[in-house]
């Protein structure tokens, strides 16, 4: 069955330190892949999806996220992080079905101005 | 458009009580999911409903949990009696259909319930 692991629980960052937050997920087939971003009190909210072509994939408030298929990975980017942010964020993919959203454990950013 | 509605925002019970919580998509959406997030964890797909029809329930615990979505439309989700693991936030989300999953879907704010 796909899973999704989140390498890192919580991340602490200053204000406009660079941020890359790793994930792995499990199967080998075609992937569709996805990043979810919760803010404190806010519900989950979509940051940016793959499902092919350009590998590398921007969403929105400057992340960005590479596919790289031979090392199962689609981590996330931002080159400089704000204080707002401090969110946690979740990675998933679309499960051999097609139908539903497994979810990583997230991970936790934290970020101090 | 609107949201993914759901309610109650928040509910506290004591173990062996029921409990019900509801969900309307976002209108036209025709598949339904509820996810379970307990403290710590990612969101756990509990059942998805495709208009009324249940596509996949193999999560759900059976004994205790149940739901429905009679219309195609709003869906309840039902834990009698609770334990104290049921703890969790609830999540309803909703996507346009079956074969636009993978374009993500949108969640509501979900419904925070404590077993006491």
């Amino acid at each position: 069955a796909q899973s999704v692991s989140q390498h890192n629980h919580h991340v602490i960052l200053s204000e406009a330190a660079s941020l890359e937050l790793g994930c792995n997920y499990s199967y080998g087939g075609t992937v569709n892949l996805f990043w979810y971003v919760q803010y404190p009190g806010q519900h989950l909210q979509l940051l940016l999806k793959y499902f092919s072509g350009d590998p590398l994939v921007k969403g929105i408030k400057g992340f960005e996220a590479e596919f790289i298929k031979s090392k199962f990975s689609f981590n996330l980017r931002k080159p400089s992080v704000q204080w707002s942010d401090t969110a946690e964020y979740f990675c998933a993919v679309i499960n051999q079905a097609g139908t539903a959203l497994i979810f990583g454990k997230g991970t936790t950013l934290s970020v101090s101005s | 458009e609107a949201g993914v509605a759901q309610s109650p925002r928040y509910k506290i019970i004591e173990k062996r009580q029921s409990v019900a919580f509801w969900c309307n998509p976002i209108s036209g959406h025709a598949t339904l999911y509820w996810y379970q997030q307990i403290l710590g964890q990612g969101p756990k797909l509990l059942i998805q409903f495709q208009n009324n029809g249940v596509v996949d329930d193999s999560q759900l615990p059976k004994d205790r949990f149940s739901a429905e979505r009679l219309k195609g439309v709003d869906s309840t989700l039902k834990i009698q009696p609770a334990k104290l693991e049921d703890s969790a936030v609830y999540l309803c989300a909703s996507s346009l259909d079956l074969d636009r999953v993978n374009y993500g879907y949108t969640f509501g704010s979900g419904t925070r319930l404590t077993v006491v």
